[in-house]
């Protein structure tokens, strides 16, 4: 079975700096996705970022960036010019794509503190 | 464009109570599901429909939990009889098929006392 793992519980961050959360996987295939979704208080989560492992070149979103070490099957995020919105929950997750449905694998997520 | 509507947003019952939570996922998107989300953990997939039909409900535990899409628009969950460990969020999200992006609603936050 798939595996997602966060190791870093709770993160901080100043407001305009970078911080990067980190999130490994277990997985014996070699064409998946892989997305960061964001939690705020509000409870609803928001892709911030897909991956396509079969895809080189890391996904950018405005702020948010990753890299993507398919080898090491690392898959960091790193939050640019870090603002007080950016305050959240954040979630790795893992879909394979070969094989019909496969459901989506969460991690345990890290809380992200932005500092003023 | 209209987001996954759910509700209610907050709702405690005692033990061995029923409850129920409705979900409106974003206008034709075919795929729809329930995920539970215990506090500190990342959300677990309950349920998945295509359409009206079941995929995958392997880890919906089915002596107390149900699930049903009628007409594979609208869907409720309900637990009956609920116990201490369903404390929980239940979060519906939809996507427009079975490999696309889910987009979630803001959560059902359920207290079982």
């Amino acid at each position: 079975a798939q595996t997602v793992t966060q190791s870093q519980p709770e993160m901080s961050v100043q407001e305009a700096e970078t911080v990067t959360l980190s999130c490994t996987y277990d997985t014996s295939e070699s064409d998946y996705y892989l997305f960061w979704y964001k939690q705020p208080p509000s409870r609803q989560m928001i892709l911030v970022i897909r991956q396509e492992a079969y895809k080189q070149q890391n996904a950018t979103e405005n702020r948010f960036s990753v890299n993507f070490q398919k080898a090491a099957k690392s898959f960091s995020l790193k939050i640019s010019d870090s603002q007080l919105g950016d305050a959240a929950m954040y979630f790795c997750a893992y879909r394979r794509i070969s094989g019909g449905y496969q459901k989506v694998t969460f991690g345990t997520g890290t809380k992200l503190q932005v500092i003023p | 464009e209209a987001g996954v509507a759910q509700s209610p947003r907050y709702k405690i019952i005692e033990k061995r109570q029923s409850v129920a939570f409705w979900c409106n996922p974003i206008s034709g998107h075919a795929t729809l599901y329930w995920y539970q989300q215990i506090l500190g953990q990342g959300p677990k997939l309950l349920i998945q429909f295509q359409n009206n039909g079941v995929v995958d409900d392997s880890q919906l535990p089915k002596d107390r939990f149900s699930a049903e899409r009628l007409k594979g628009v609208d869907s409720t969950l309900k637990i009956q009889p609920a116990k201490l460990e369903d404390s929980a969020v239940y979060l519906c999200a939809s996507s427009l098929g079975i490999m696309d992006v889910a987009f979630f609603g803001q959560g059902t936050r359920l207290t079982v006392v």
